[in-house]
């Protein structure tokens, strides 16, 4: 079965100081992985996926298949940046495609 | 129209009552789907719509039945909830299945009294 941990419930960083957020997976076929993120009163969004390589805001995240992790970084954190963030892993099953999110992990960003 | 729009954004129901939820995108999306979001946890799969037809249930009590009368709306009836059903309701749409980004919607926060 699919699962995706974070182990931080919570992470607080001061401002201009580096960031990672973990995330581990257990999925037996290839993975799809995102990281989501949402700010105070609004709406899921996607950050990145690991398919498109992108830098969004700042942040990157390399999918090591060895080591089954996704963990998302950013070298200098914003205040702007403090936010729930979810991993999230993209799987098939029973002829349809679905997400499983982790439990998220609160960022709060200190001036 | 880059979004998904989900009304009433509040909805306030008694045990006994009959409501529905609706959610709208005009992305030209073929997946539509319900997730329940309970504070502080992560969204829950509930129902995934491909193409119109419903592809996913997940074990979701028959109290929550969905509707997806076209490819732009999904609709979410509720009929007899518990207190315990009270969360924020995302709706959520992509392009098609495979591998494709997620767009959500604001919600729909429930509260069964």
């Amino acid at each position: 079965a699919q699962r995706v941990t974070q182990p931080e419930k919570l992470l607080s960083v001061f401002k201009g100081a580096p960031v990672e957020l973990k995330c581990n997976y257990s999925y037996s076929g290839s993975p799809e992985l995102f990281w989501y993120v949402q700010y105070s009163r609004q709406r899921l969004q996607l950050l990145l996926r690991h398919i498109s390589r992108e830098s969004i805001k700042g942040f990157t995240a390399d999918l090591n298949k060895g080591e089954t992790s996704f963990h998302l970084k950013k070298p200098f954190a914003q205040e702007e940046d403090s936010a729930m963030y979810y991993c999230a892993l993209g799987h098939s099953g029973a002829g349809s495609y679905q997400l499983t999110f982790g439990k998220g992990t609160k960022l709060s960003v200190i001036p | 129209d880059t979004e998904v729009t989900q009304t009433p954004k509040h909805l306030v129901m008694g045990m006994t009552n009959k409501k529905s939820l609706k959610c709208e995108q005009h992305m030209g999306h073929r997946a539509m789907y319900w997730y329940k979001q309970k504070a502080k946890k992560p969204p829950e799969l509930m129902f995934v719509y491909s193409y119109e037809k419903l592809s996913i249930n997940e074990s979701v009590p028959s109290r929550f039945s969905p509707e997806c009368p076209n490819s732009s709306l999904l609709n979410l009836h509720l009929h007899a909830l518990q207190p315990e059903d009270s969360a924020l309701y995302l709706c959520a749409s992509s392009l098609g299945l495979a591998t494709d980004t997620q767009y959500f919607g604001p919600g729909t926060r429930l509260t069964v009294l």
